[in-house]
């Protein structure tokens, strides 16, 4: 079975532009989870989609979104970048149809913002 | 409020055995999950403890301990490969499929 995708892998964009990062989970998976992991604060939650629905929201402002599709890839969506947006973006996919299930990761989006 | 938290670097000899420790405190609690990640690559799931006890599988073993808040990784035999970061989580009852990482502790293994 292939694992968890992500795409790109790497991406270079100045402050205030706008970015997309795309996530396609293994398949049969339904729940799409999204990470930001940076060195001073580690692997932090963003938030969770199943069945094309956010069912959980992390500590983060509202320039963060994402949305999930009917094929259960799902989209990150990060509105006028910040320096301190560079990080390491991770999805994670799960069965997770009662809300609890062991995540398999993909291997992260590189985002730098000059 | 939700903590926690685990040695920020150990080190250890090819061949030996480490243990590596990680302690939680939360209001609800749905187990706990252990990933290795290398440097530059994602995390790979190593185990999963929602029951007291210890789960063994191969040189990985973890052991988890509801009433202290407690789990431990143990690793056996250690490889020059096992040298990498070992994140701790643990998934909250009121938050679903979210779980909440420890910094990780890197593990340098030496010849």
């Amino acid at each position: 079975k292939a694992g968890v995708t992500q795409t790109p892998r790497y991406l270079i964009k100045t402050r205030g532009q706008q970015v997309t990062l795309s996530c396609s989970p293994i398949s049969g998976h339904r729940s799409v989870s999204w990470y930001q992991q940076t060195p001073g604060q580690g692997l932090q939650f963003l938030f969770e989609y199943f069945s094309e629905t956010q069912r959980n929201k992390g500590n983060f402002p509202g320039r963060f979104s994402g949305r999930q599709f009917s094929n259960s890839r799902s989209e990150m969506n990060v509105s006028t970048l910040e320096l301190g947006d560079s990080a390491l973006y991770l999805c994670a996919s799960s069965m997770a149809a009662r809300g609890a299930d062991t995540q398999y990761f993909g291997p992260g989006t590189r985002l730098t913002v000059l | 409020g939700q903590n926690i938290d685990q040695p920020t670097e150990m080190t250890a000899t090819e061949g030996a055995i480490v243990q590596i420790n990680c302690t939680y405190q939360t209001s609800g609690f749905n187990g706990l999950f252990w990933y290795q990640q290398h440097a530059g690559e994602a995390p790979t799931f190593l185990s999963y403890n929602v029951l007291d006890g210890l789960e063994e599988k191969g040189r990985f073993s973890s052991f988890l301990s509801r009433s202290k808040g407690y789990s431990y990784l143990l690793l056996k035999e250690l490889q020059m490969k096992d040298s990498a970061s070992y994140l701790c989580a643990f998934l909250n009852t009121n938050a679903g499929n979210m779980l909440t990482f420890g910094g990780g502790t890197r593990l340098m293994v030496k010849p």
